[in-house]
């Protein structure tokens, strides 16, 4: 078990700039989850899918963010334009059903738009 | 909406301690969940309890759902350094009309930041 795969890492960027994160869930789980972590707001609940559909988009922050999920095995955030305020870590999360067991997240991007 | 309040928000104790820590909602939940965050990694599942009066221990930690299901505490005795990390309450959002319980948008409390000096 791989555990929930993110990419990249830490991100830097200019305020303007597109920024994708990536992530790949574990094998098998059929939800996944985007969340931002701040300082000042602590963990929030960006976006989640079941089965690649998009199922609550209540928590994206504004029309520059969006969320994709092509296939199981893979979902892409993205914000377009960035701005210094998106600076955050964002993690990914998947679990196998929404009535199973709580959520496997992944290590994070670190992003920071300057 | 369902807000989780965490206390203490911060702890430095020395190795060997016992630490306490709790949260508590206005809300009712049906599960409460108790995460542990590593420096630079995504939080881990530590706890999950699911029955009001629930007692549930894992290794040195120990877990209470409290009795009004309002409240949950996190005890972790004779700490250690790799204790240190940042420790997260959470409950999911409760669907009325579902006949059950819904993980997927979990509340998270502001967590609790542990040091542990050797």
């Amino acid at each position: 078990d791989a555990g929930v795969i993110q990419s990249p890492r830490h991100e830097v960027t200019e305020m303007g700039q597109e920024v994708t994160l990536r992530c790949k869930p574990i094998s098998g789980h059929d939800y996944l989850f985007w969340y931002r972590q701040t300082m000042m707001r602590g963990l929030e609940l960006l976006i989640y899918f079941n089965n690649n559909v998009p199922i609550d988009d209540s928590g994206m922050p504004e029309d520059r963010f969006s969320a994709k999920m092509p296939n199981a095995s893979f979902s892409t955030l993205k914000i377009q334009p960035s701005e210094p305020r998106d600076s955050a870590v964002y993690f990914c999360a998947s679990s196998p059903g929404l009535w199973s067991s709580p959520l496997h997240f992944g290590n994070g991007t670190r992003l920071t738009v300057t | 909406g369902q807000q989780l309040n965490q206390s203490p928000q911060s702890m430095f104790i020395q190795e060997g301690e016992d630490v306490s820590m709790n949260c508590t909602s206005s809300s009712i939940f049906n599960t409460w969940l108790w995460y542990k965050q590593d420096p630079g990694e995504g939080p881990v599942l530590l706890i999950a309890l699911y029955k009001a009066g629930e007692l549930t221990s894992n290794g040195r930690l120990t877990a209470q759902f409290g009795i009004t299901r309002k409240d949950s505490f996190l005890n972790i005795s004779a700490s250690i350094p790799s204790d240190v990390g940042i420790y997260f309450c959470a409950g999911p959002l409760i669907l009325p009309n579902a006949g059950g319980t819904s993980y997927g948008k979990l509340t998270f409390g502001q967590g609790t930041i542990l040091t542990v000096h050797p």
